[in-house]
């Protein structure tokens, strides 16, 4: 069965700390995807990579990094937290990019930052 | 943005009832797909519609796009309470996902 796991289901940081968010697939994907999600706003893109150490900006990069060193695992940093960066961030992934099939969710982080 | 838009954005209907719940996007797309999220979880997929295709089905859902219209509905035939969620649109360039606002669908027993 198919599995994209976060690391952390509930975070609570402070102001100005650096986040760290883990994902990894188990399925050989070559597509990662960090969203955000907030309420009346929807699932909105940050960042997504097709391949190892390789990365794109999506939607709001803003205040966000990424990481992609193994083809399995792809990490939202945040480097200075601040409030407005409380949300859910999901983390999802697909096959490749020629093929236009499903995104593979993962449960979800919940960050609070105070 | 490119994100659609999903109408109404809430809906309650009895068990037993029929949902239907709508979609809009904004940019040409080589498929549309639908996902369910239960409360605090990640999104599961629920069925997929190809450009080429108008009408699609699996179980008790029916999908239907108007590439024309740039707008796809989503109908749950015969609800359950556990059919209680939110509903979101995804369309897919080819390059990337773009996501609705989302229906949230309450199916009262």
């Amino acid at each position: 069965d198919v599995k994209v796991t976060q690391s952390s289901r509930y975070l609570v940081k402070r102001t100005g700390e650096k986040v760290f968010l883990e994902c990894v697939q188990d399925m050989d994907h070559e597509n990662m995807f960090w969203y955000r999600q907030d309420p009346g706003l929807g699932l909105r893109l940050i960042y997504f990579s097709y391949d190892v150490k390789m990365k794109e900006k999506g939607d709001i990069p803003e205040g966000y990094s990424v990481s992609r060193e193994k083809k399995e695992r792809f990490s939202l940093i945040l480097e200075s937290a601040s409030t407005n960066q409380t949300s859910m961030y999901l983390c999802a992934s697909s096959l490749d990019r020629g093929h236009y099939g499903e995104l593979f969710f993962g449960e979800g982080s919940r960050l609070t930052v105070l | 943005s490119q994100q659609g838009e999903e109408d109404p954005q809430a809906l309650s209907i009895q068990e037993g009832e029929n949902a239907t719940m709508n979609c809009s996007y904004k940019t040409s797309i080589n498929n549309l797909q639908w996902y369910r999220q239960n409360s605090g979880r990640g999104l599961v997929h629920l069925i997929l519609i190809r450009s080429n295709e108008r009408e699609k089905h699996s179980g008790r859902l029916r999908v239907t796009l108007d590439t024309s219209k740039k707008s796809s509905s989503l109908l749950i035939t015969a609800s359950r309470a556990a059919d209680t969620a939110s509903y979101f649109c995804a369309s897919n360039t080819g390059n990337q996902f773009y996501f609705g606002t989302g229906t949230s669908l309450t199916v009262i027993p």
